[in-house]
């Protein structure tokens, strides 16, 4: 079946305008991660959806960050008036819950660079 | 907190040398242990996991062994390639409705 799909691959924009992010789950996949990549770094974690329980946004950097989760399925990562420190590559990630198995499918990431 | 120690990197070690990358963990409850790989230019995939203690994870010649003792799910192999070259990241599971909780990455380079 089809994998965890991000779009874009690539972003660039210019310091000060707003990015949103998109990420396709795999289906049936209850649990979704959003991460944050720069150069040479480890894995920095944003938010986490689950079902219909309320996300954990405790690694959101900063109120120009938001996402949602409509229907269960599809994400979108928003960021606002960004940075050129907000550059890196997001990354999603799916879960199927409940059946004992938490392994995470990557999707490919998007590439963001802010000018 | 749950939380993840990975041994710092890069590691580097010449073909046919032994790995080991430590990685310890501190957690609620009976975790589920992983292994994630990040070849270069690529995105990060399962390598290996295992769910109860004593077990052992193994794929593509690399083992880690569940130690509940020691609180510890250390990557071994025995011979590394050029191929085996990436990033690998150690992670756990506490269940229920945690999130999945990572160490901070062991850059490997193998040189032939």
């Amino acid at each position: 079946g089809a994998g965890v799909s991000q779009s874009p691959s690539n972003k660039v924009t210019e310091k000060g305008k707003d990015v949103e992010l998109r990420c396709d789950p795999i289906s049936g996949h209850t649990a979704l991660y959003w991460y944050r990549q720069s150069l040479g770094q480890g894995l920095e974690f944003l938010i986490y959806f689950q079902g219909n329980s309320a996300p954990d946004k405790s690694g959101l950097p900063s109120d120009r960050f938001s996402a949602e989760r409509t229907g269960g399925s599809v994400s979108t990562l928003t960021i606002q008036r960004t940075q050129q420190e907000d550059s890196a590559v997001y990354l999603c990630a799916s879960s199927l819950r409940g059946t004992g198995d938490e392994t995470q499918y990557f999707g490919p990431g998007t590439r963001l660079l802010v000018l | 907190g749950n939380s993840v120690t990975q041994m710092e990197g890069p590691v580097t070690l010449s073909e046919e040398a032994f790995l080991t990358i430590n990685c310890t963990y501190t957690a609620t409850g009976y975790p589920s242990l992983f292994w994630y790989v990040q070849y270069p230019g690529e995105g990060l995939q399962l390598l290996l996991k295992a769910t109860k203690a004593d077990d052992k994870g193994s794929n593509k010649g690399f083992e880690a062994t569940y130690r509940k003792e020691t609180t510890s799910f250390h990557l071994e192999k025995g011979s590394v390639q050029v191929s085996d070259s990436a990033v690998y990241f150690c992670a756990l599971y506490s269940g229920g409705y945690q999130k999945v909780t990572f160490g901070t990455g062991t850059k490997l380079q193998v040189i032939p």
